[in-house]
């Protein structure tokens, strides 16, 4: 059974950064994408960026450009995505979701989401 | 980055019909189709159909995707009370070179 499965709970000083894991179980890492999207309480969803495990190649939104690094490690299945810089509205949900390569494929496996809180 | 749009709210009735839309552009509804994802509320959300109408296993027939141009559209017919959520459509934008979301109906079964 496939599982994504992420890191717990965090609270962070504004200007600080933040590393969020995602350890993937029950299929191939290396096939498929791992994504990372963020939601406010209440709000819509958004794209964060997405890293290539086969290629470490990454794509990141406009919007996080010189803010976000997403890395992965194989040897554990992991993925990982570290927010520099925080301010009040990086105090969001963050999930990270798979999918097969390329744009004909969404996200069909998500994991159960990390809070981050950013608080003075 | 722009996003597509989506109607905030629909309420149906039970066993009804629903038909949720999401507006994009020629650049990702267009150009690649939508996929559509279920969220019920604390949980994470559930992918329901991706490229316009296939459906992962385990989703239920009543759901169904299509596409209208630059339009798409998930049906829902027989609403059950576990329908009511919140559903996004999301799309690849080639001229953004990112995955773009609608902000989300919230769909009410009464």
């Amino acid at each position: 059974q496939v599982h994504l499965v992420q890191s717990g709970a965090e609270v962070k000083k504004p200007g600080a950064s933040v590393k969020v894991s995602c350890k993937a179980s029950g299929y191939t890492f290396t096939d498929y994408y791992m994504h990372w999207v963020r939601q406010a309480p209440g709000q819509g969803l958004e794209w964060m960026g997405r890293i290539n495990p086969n290629s470490g190649g990454t794509r990141y939104a406009l919007k996080f450009q010189g803010r976000v690094t997403m890395t992965w490690d194989t040897s554990i299945t992991t993925a990982y995505m570290e927010l520099n810089r925080l301010g009040s509205d990086d105090t969001v949900m963050y999930y990270c979701a798979r999918a097969r390569p390329g744009p004909d494929y969404a996200f069909d496996v998500w994991g159960q989401g990390t809070m981050v809180t950013v608080s003075s | 980055q722009a996003g597509l749009t989506q109607p905030p709210s629909v309420s149906k009735g039970l066993r009804q019909t629903a038909t949720l839309t999401c507006s994009g552009n020629s650049n990702n509804v267009g150009d690649e189709g939508a996929a559509w994802l279920q969220q019920h509320q604390g949980h994470p959300p559930k992918l329901l159909s991706y490229k316009n109408n296939n459906r992962p296993s385990g989703i239920s027939e009543r759901f169904s995707a299509s596409r209208s141009g630059n339009t798409a559209s998930l049906t829902i017919t027989g609403l059950q009370p576990e329908d009511e959520a919140d559903y996004y459509c999301s799309a690849w934008d080639s001229s953004l070179n990112a995955w773009v979301f609608g902000g989300g109906t919230k769909l009410t079964v009464l």
